[in-house]
């Protein structure tokens, strides 16, 4: 019953830095997700994807990059880290048809200096 | 377009006494309707979930909602608040196909002794 895994769960970088988070689902999920929280602001929606092979931005991409070749996986790559992008990264998937519901992984924790 | 403003950002009740969070959502659609909760450090939770079937929904620990779409409204209630519900609660909405999970900004619930 592992769920949504996020991988890592804490990380510091310097600006400039690329990195990718990691998500992985077991559950046959079509659609995936990457939001970011920030204090006083919910979570904002990044990228997207309803499948394999397809993703789409949400509403505040700028920055991240996103990739679906596989059902189960779906990273979330930072190029260039910048001090804005401070923030803990929670990853989702759900199914699509009528019984939506998130799950979401634990959250990692990412610092830029 | 959908929104969600929650009205308070924090609330603060007695052990107890009831808890009324409130949310008010704008949406295109019919539409999905979410609460989900995050204790600290932790990632989210689904409490409860409209789509249409009743008005008042049930949810886990003792929280219910009521959809009213003449008020555009699904406020989040408990009869009576446990230590245990201290946490970050969210409303959230989405579009007919869920690909869309759009958050409010969140009410942070304190529970006094």
């Amino acid at each position: 019953n592992a769920g949504v895994t996020q991988t890592p769960k804490f990380q510091v970088l310097k600006t400039g830095q690329s990195m990718t988070l990691q998500c992985a689902q077991d559950m046959n999920h079509e659609y995936m997700s990457w939001y970011r929280q920030d204090p006083g602001m919910g979570l904002r929606l990044i990228h997207y994807s309803v499948g394999a092979g397809i993703t789409d931005q949400g509403e505040v991409p700028n920055g991240y990059n996103v990739s679906r070749s596989t059902t189960e996986d779906f990273p979330l790559r930072l190029l260039s880290a910048a001090p804005s992008q401070t923030s803990v990264y929670f990853c989702a998937s759900s199914t699509t048809g009528g019984d939506e519901k998130l799950f979401f992984g634990s959250g990692t924790q990412l610092s830029v200096l | 377009a959908q929104s969600v403003t929650q009205l308070d950002s924090h609330v603060s009740v007695s052990e107890g006494t009831p808890v009324l969070l409130r949310c008010n959502y704008s949406s295109s659609y019919s539409p999905s309707l979410f609460w989900y909760v995050q204790h600290p450090n932790k990632g989210l939770q689904l409490l409860l979930k409209y789509t249409s079937a009743a008005t008042l929904v049930k949810g886990i620990n003792g929280f219910e909602a009521e959809f009213k779409k003449s008020e555009t409204s699904f406020h989040l209630t408990k009869p009576s608040a446990h230590m245990s519900d201290a946490a970050e609660y969210f409303c959230v909405v989405t579009n007919l196909y869920g690909q869309n999970f759009v958050f409010g900004p969140g009410t942070r619930l304190s529970v006094l002794p």
